[in-house]
């Protein structure tokens, strides 16, 4: 059973471009998580998606970013117009329930990305 | 605002000796949970533990919960050079449980 495939791993984008991060949850699991780590910090939470729904974005920034998990596919995560303050490590993870009925959640190896 | 702090930030020992580590948090939880994260790689689960559990083993690995003091303790028994990460506690808002909230973390180095 692979674990949460995230690519690409890493991702130089310049300044204004747009970056999509995309994640595979893991089989059999409906329900996908993603994290911000800013360098020296720990994970933030951004967004909780079950499928073709976005259950809570509140940690999303209210501008530029975007996320999905459609019906088939990965869920993707979008940021558009890049500033060098976006540059950071994207963690997606995912379970196969909420979490209070005892499931846990599985965290993707990331995605670096690098504004320039 | 961050849930759990770890202290210390950083902690370096010698191959053998015992690593221990705290976590404070702010408000009442479901769980707490540790999480490793080597350098450049994703995040390790190690260890859940519930709010009305107070202590839990797995292998080297011992945690502590006090929810009177709102924290908890990590404990590496042994370490080896491979136990050199870092070290998150991650806290769940109570009726948000999907909602982790993680701190900065403990750079943990084990020397040779």
């Amino acid at each position: 059973n692979a674990g949460v495939m995230q690519n690409p791993r890493h991702l130089v984008r310049r300044r204004g471009q747009e970056a999509r991060l995309r994640c595979s949850p893991m089989k059999g699991h409906s329900h996908v998580y993603w994290y911000r780590q800013l360098p020296e910090e720990g994970l933030k939470f951004m967004v909780y998606l079950q499928k073709e729904n976005i259950i809570d974005e509140s940690g999303m920034p209210k501008e530029r970013f975007s996320a999905e998990f459609p019906k088939e596919g990965p869920s993707i995560l979008r940021i558009q117009q890049v500033v060098r303050g976006d540059s950071a490590a994207y963690f997606c993870a995912s379970s196969p329930g909420v979490l209070h009925s005892g499931n846990t959640i599985y965290f993707g190896e990331g995605s670096w990305l690098t504004v320039v | 605002s961050q849930q759990g702090e770890e202290d210390p930030q950083a902690l370096s020992i010698q191959e053998g000796e015992n690593a221990t580590m705290n976590c404070s948090y702010k408000t009442s939880i479901n769980n707490l949970q540790w999480y490793r994260q080597n350098s450049g790689r994703g995040l390790v689960h190690l260890i859940l533990i519930r709010s009305n559990e107070r202590e839990k083993h797995s292998g080297r690995l011992r945690v502590t919960l006090d929810t009177s003091k709102k924290s908890s303790s990590l404990l590496i028994t042994a370490s080896r050079a491979a136990d050199t990460a870092s070290y998150f506690c991650a806290t769940d808002e109570g009726s948000n449980d999907y909602k982790l909230s993680f701190g900065a973390g403990t750079t943990v180095t084990v020397r040779a």
